[in-house]
């Protein structure tokens, strides 16, 4: 069983929708990271989360340290929202990452 | 500010060669840490640098290796490549990866034919 596991692997949305994606681990860690690569292998940090809650614009990243589990949501979707979405733990030695979620955001 | 840069961007190498990657990082960043992706197993951690010393070293076998220089840039070499090397590599910079944001390149693309 992999250390971080995320679901679901692939999500298609129509613009405007709430999309959520779920992020569950099964080591300590010290934070865990939402990150975005679109096609051409760019990664860009979305969030870095030890505890509670952040927004940043249209982006909710929640995490729950005693359930060891963390979701990522977009609210109103856009096109340009298509991207693969990493969830990443560090376990303070490395980060270990998930297989990532594939999102396809349609007009 | 600039952001991490790495060179070169596209690569292709025959099996049994030696490749070196490289690594700028955002200025003042100390940690550098070096990734490998490809479609089967993803993303997996290579190793750490920070302050010129590794920190950290993934599962790895010993023909991937690296340093960091005193102005934080790193390097990474694969030596006797496989066709199994062939991967997306990228470098990620921060202050100090354990309590900051890190910052990814746009990779280098390794092809081992």
């Amino acid at each position: 069983k992999n250390e971080v596991e995320q679901s679901p692997q692939n999500l298609t949305a129509q613009e405007g929708e709430f999309i959520t994606i779920n992020c569950s681990y099964s080591v300590g860690i010290s934070a865990l990271h939402w990150l975005q690569q679109h096609p051409g292998g760019g990664i860009v940090s979305l969030f870095m989360l030890s505890s509670g809650k952040k927004k940043h614009g249209r982006l909710i990243a929640t995490i729950n340290i005693q359930e060891k589990h963390s979701s990522l949501h977009i609210t109103a979707s856009h096109p340009r929202d298509s991207a693969v979405y990493i969830c990443a733990v560090d376990n303070t030695d490395k980060l270990i990452f998930g297989t990532g979620t594939r999102l396809q955001v349609f007009p | 500010k600039a952001g991490v840069t790495q060179t070169p961007r596209y690569l292709i190498k025959t099996r049994g060669q030696q490749v070196t990657l490289s690594c700028s990082p955002i200025s003042g960043h100390r940690s550098v840490s070096w990734y490998q992706q490809t479609p089967g197993q993803g993303l997996q951690f290579l190793f750490e640098y920070f302050s010129e010393t590794q920190r950290n070293k993934g599962n790895f076998p010993g023909r991937f290796s690296g340093r960091q220089f005193s102005n934080s840039r790193s390097e990474m070499n694969v030596s006797t490549l496989e066709l199994g090397d062939s991967a997306l590599y990228l470098c990620a910079s921060s202050r100090d990866r354990v309590r900051d944001t890190i910052y990814f390149g746009e990779g280098s693309w390794l092809t081992v034919v």
